[in-house]
């Protein structure tokens, strides 16, 4: 069975410096990772993937998350945060063999950045 | 593109109703899937159909619950003889089969609170 660990329920950084939040998984065989961001009173909104190829992904917002097979690991990326990143970020996999798209989502992480 | 609408987007219930929650996809959209959020946790999945054929159930859709999509367009998702452990967001989201099939669209959902 895959699962996704997010170790951190919350990560605090000022304003212009660089963030990361975390996220390693178990998948059997190569996994797809994604990671998603939710606002307030709003839906899910996807930020990036990783189905293949290079190990540094960019995203929607000037995110980025690197690919790391031996530490297993897809860890979540801003050269510089600002206060409206401030939300709740979601690593997510799904096994490469489901036909069905179903993602396995970490538990989530709340960002806070502060002016 | 209206993005997934779904409705109501708050329930309070007591325990023993019944419920019934509406999600609408995006029109071109022919998977749906249906994710419950519990405070602090991640999404879980619960279904997900393909046109109006129901795919997969997770082993969390118990018997209580029930999901629908007639005519491979909105879908309903009722909860019978509610619990107070029922109490959770539930989430709808869509995508297409092709192109962007990793990438899934998630309406805002709907709060329920079983008292």
């Amino acid at each position: 069975a895959q699962s996704v660990a997010q170790p951190e329920d919350q990560v605090n950084v000022a304003e212009g410096n660089p963030l990361t939040v975390k996220c390693t998984y178990s998948v059997s065989g190569n996994p797809y990772l994604f990671w998603y961001v939710q606002y307030p009173n709003r839906g899910l909104q996807f930020l990036l993937k990783y189905i293949t190829g290079d190990n540094l992904v960019k995203g929607s917002y000037g995110f980025e998350a690197e690919f790391n097979k031996s530490q297993t690991s897809f860890h979540l990326k801003k050269p510089s945060a600002l206060v409206s990143d401030s939300a709740l970020y979601f690593c997510a996999s799904r096994e490469v063999n489901n036909a069905g798209n179903m993602l396995t989502f970490g538990g989530g992480t709340r960002l806070m950045v502060k002016p | 593109d209206t993005g997934v609408s779904q409705d109501p987007r708050h329930k309070i219930t007591k325990r023993g109703q019944n419920v019934t929650f509406r999600c609408d996809p995006i029109s071109e959209h022919n998977r749906l899937y249906w994710y419950r959020q519990t405070l602090g946790q991640g999404p879980e999945f619960l279904t997900y159909f393909q046109n109006e054929a129901q795919l997969e159930k997770s082993r969390l859709l118990s018997d209580r619950f029930s999901a629908e999509r007639p005519k491979g367009s909105f879908s309903t998702l009722e909860i019978q003889r509610t619990e107070q452990g029922d109490s959770a967001m539930y989430l709808c989201a869509s995508s297409p089969i092709e192109g962007t099939n990793e990438k899934l669209f998630f309406g805002s959902g709907t709060q329920l609170s079983v008292l």
